[in-house]
Parts: structure tokens; sequence; C-alpha cells
């Protein structure tokens, strides 16, 4: 299983652009990346997913560099609303869900 | 809508006292997963199960029990030998469980305290 690391918390103000950076060094070639968002007292929602280069979706972009051994997970334009806890998880196309591990996350608090 | 449920969202026991957690889903989802919750830490996988009447142990099954008698319900006994039950309890489903590529959805969770 590929280890993940990424700050353990970040602050920002609204109207920013936020880059969260996932570092997963030994990750294999069958894994992609996937990043959860989790709000207080609630069950993590899934943001977005990939494998390499760029992904986005409406709620952020996913950038991924050809050696894949990190990740930056960019919300554009954050409000208060995205205030949460976001994990980086690596996995296993091939594995079962079960082998997914939720690290402790980046604990984001987004400031007036 | 289509979800997860779990019921009830606060739970309190005594020590010593089994409780079962309710984990319902209406997503035709083949899998089903229970995860712990500590403050400030990550989800911890105690047990899944990727098709009726099977499941298997995750990382802390240790003091759970779990059942998968039918394809939407998938509840979570915690007993007595859980030594600190006190949590936040988490239930999960995914299309499939062969492969962790699928997104899991997640419940509201319920929290539990042992008085």
């Amino acid at each position: 299983l590929a280890k993940t690391t990424q700050p353990i918390s970040m602050d920002s103000y609204e109207g920013q652009e936020v880059n969260i950076t996932c570092s997963h060094n030994n990750i294999a070639t069958n894994d992609y990346i996937t990043w959860y968002q989790q709000f207080p007292s609630q069950g993590p929602r899934f943001i977005i997913q990939g494998y390499k280069t760029k992904v986005t979706n409406e709620v952020a972009s996913l950038f991924i560099p050809a050696d894949r051994k990190s990740s930056t997970l960019s919300l554009p334009r954050v409000s208060l609303s995205d205030t949460a806890v976001y994990y980086c998880l690596v996995g296993d196309l091939y594995s079962s869900a079960s082998k997914i591990i939720f690290g402790s996350g980046t604990r984001l608090s987004i400031r007036p | 809508d289509g979800g997860i449920t779990q019921s009830p969202k606060y739970l309190f026991r005594k020590e010593g006292q089994n409780v079962t957690l309710s984990c319902e889903q209406n997503l035709n989802h083949d899998a089903m997963y229970w995860y712990r919750q500590d403050p400030g830490q990550g989800l911890r996988l105690i047990y899944y199960s990727q098709i009726v009447n099977d499941f298997q142990k995750g990382d802390i099954a240790e003091g759970y029990s779990v059942s998968r008698e039918k394809k939407e319900s998938f509840p979570l006994t915690v007993t007595s030998a859980q030594k600190n039950p006190t949590a936040f309890y988490l239930c999960a489903s995914s299309p499939s469980g062969r492969s962790s590529y699928n997104e899991q959805f997640f419940g509201p969770g319920t929290r539990l305290t042992v008085l």
C-alpha cells in the first residue's frame, strides 16, 4: 500500500485558491488517487479522483505530475463552507476497497 | 432519494452492555463497510462485506460483530468486549468491493458514548 503524507492543517481566506499537496512516493502502477472531504460530525464525501495529469470537476481540480509521487487538490475561490478535513487516499485498482486507508487528513480552515 | 441511513445519530450505553448500530442503503450497492473515527483522527476499518452473507474483519474488529443477511442492511454490534467503544461510527457502501476504485458513499454517522 502506498503511504500518503499531507499537511496536518492549512489556513486560507475566502475567495482565495487553496492547494493541498499529498505525497505518495511509493505509488504503484495500478494505484490511483482519490480525495474526500469531511465536515464535522458527518461522513466523508468523495471530491475527485485521478490517475495522471489533470482532472477537473465542478468542485475541484486534481493535478498529478508525470512521476505521480505527489498530487495537488486545488479548490478555486474557497468560501467559509469549504472549512473541512480533506483526505488523500491511494488505492489499487485491482484490490479490495478494504485496503483503502484514511489517514488523519488536512484540516482546512477558511477565514472571512 | 438514494443514500445511506444510520440510526440513531447519538447513542448512550452503559458499560457492559451490547449495542447495535443500524446501517441501511438503497443504492443497490454490493459492498458495505463500518469505520470508527476517534477525535482528530482518520477512519479505521472495523468490518466490511463484499456481498450478502459474507463479511471480513478489518483492522480493528475485536469487540465488534456484524451481519449481512440482506443486501441493503449491515448492522454493527458493539459488544462489552470492546475496551474503548466511545467513538464516531461511520457506515459506507460502494457498488463493488472488489476494486477500491469505486467511490464509497458514507452515512451521517452514529456517535456512541459509553457512560
